[in-house]
């Protein structure tokens, strides 16, 4: 099924670290991806795992993957003002369709 | 590298009226797609096309909803007759092919029925 759940919102100082998690419900799903939105923009890819990793690590991205428990979490690494906005986790099913979470919306406080 | 352009950005029209969105995907992108995001939730896909031909309308509610994307590039989503139900932002997005490749998206169109 395309069911993915998440948390709704977080707040975070500047300069520490945010956690974003998500889980999903197709153990088929051959990729898993993270995208951005900021206020009034499209989505932005910012990064994605294959699902035969556990972790993949970009520059301040580190993606965890846990297959057994079909969760998968995203955390920023010194986390800066502009990283304020909407995080979405989301599968790929192999019909090309991509299923989104409701979206982690995080706050940064200077 | 030019993005995915949409048009017109915030749309406001009354129940039982039709409005039509434009989309201009990145050149050479064959995959175009159209998703419907309801506040507070994620995207949802309403219909995926593979130059001009449709590959999934499956969650495309066809009595009021119609896409169109003709000559492989450009796409009109339309919504006729408009319920408050579909107050909407709608993004489209495309991408080189189909299978994991990455979606780039547009800004959206906010569509506002009162």
């Amino acid at each position: 099924g395309e069911d993915v759940e998440q948390s709704l919102f977080l707040s975070v100082r500047e300069g520490d670290s945010s956690v974003i998690n998500c889980t999903y419900t197709d153990s088929s799903s051959t990729y898993l991806y993270w995208y951005k939105q900021e206020p009034g923009a499209g989505l932005q890819l910012l990064t994605y795992i294959f699902s035969n990793m556990d972790m993949k690590q970009d520059q301040r991205l580190t993606v965890l993957l846990n297959k057994k428990d079909k969760h998968l979490s995203l955390r920023i690494a010194d986390t800066q003002t502009g990283d304020s906005a909407i995080y979405f986790c989301a599968e790929f099913y192999g019909n090309n369709r991509l299923a989104f979470g409701k979206g982690n919306q995080v706050v940064v406080i200077p | 590298e030019a993005g995915v352009a949409q048009s017109p950005r915030y749309k406001i029209i009354e129940k039982r009226q039709s409005v039509a969105f434009w989309c201009n995907p990145i050149s050479g992108h064959a995959t175009l797609y159209w998703y419907q995001q309801i506040l507070g939730q994620g995207p949802k896909l309403l219909i995926q096309f593979q130059n001009n031909g449709v590959v999934d309308d499956s969650q495309l509610p066809k009595d009021r909803f119609s896409a169109e994307r003709l000559k492989g590039v450009d796409s009109t989503l339309k919504i006729q007759p408009a319920k408050l139900e579909d107050s909407a932002v709608y993004l489209c997005a495309s991408s080189l092919g189909s299978f994991g490749n990455e979606q780039f998206f547009g800004p959206g169109t906010r569509l506002t029925v009162l």
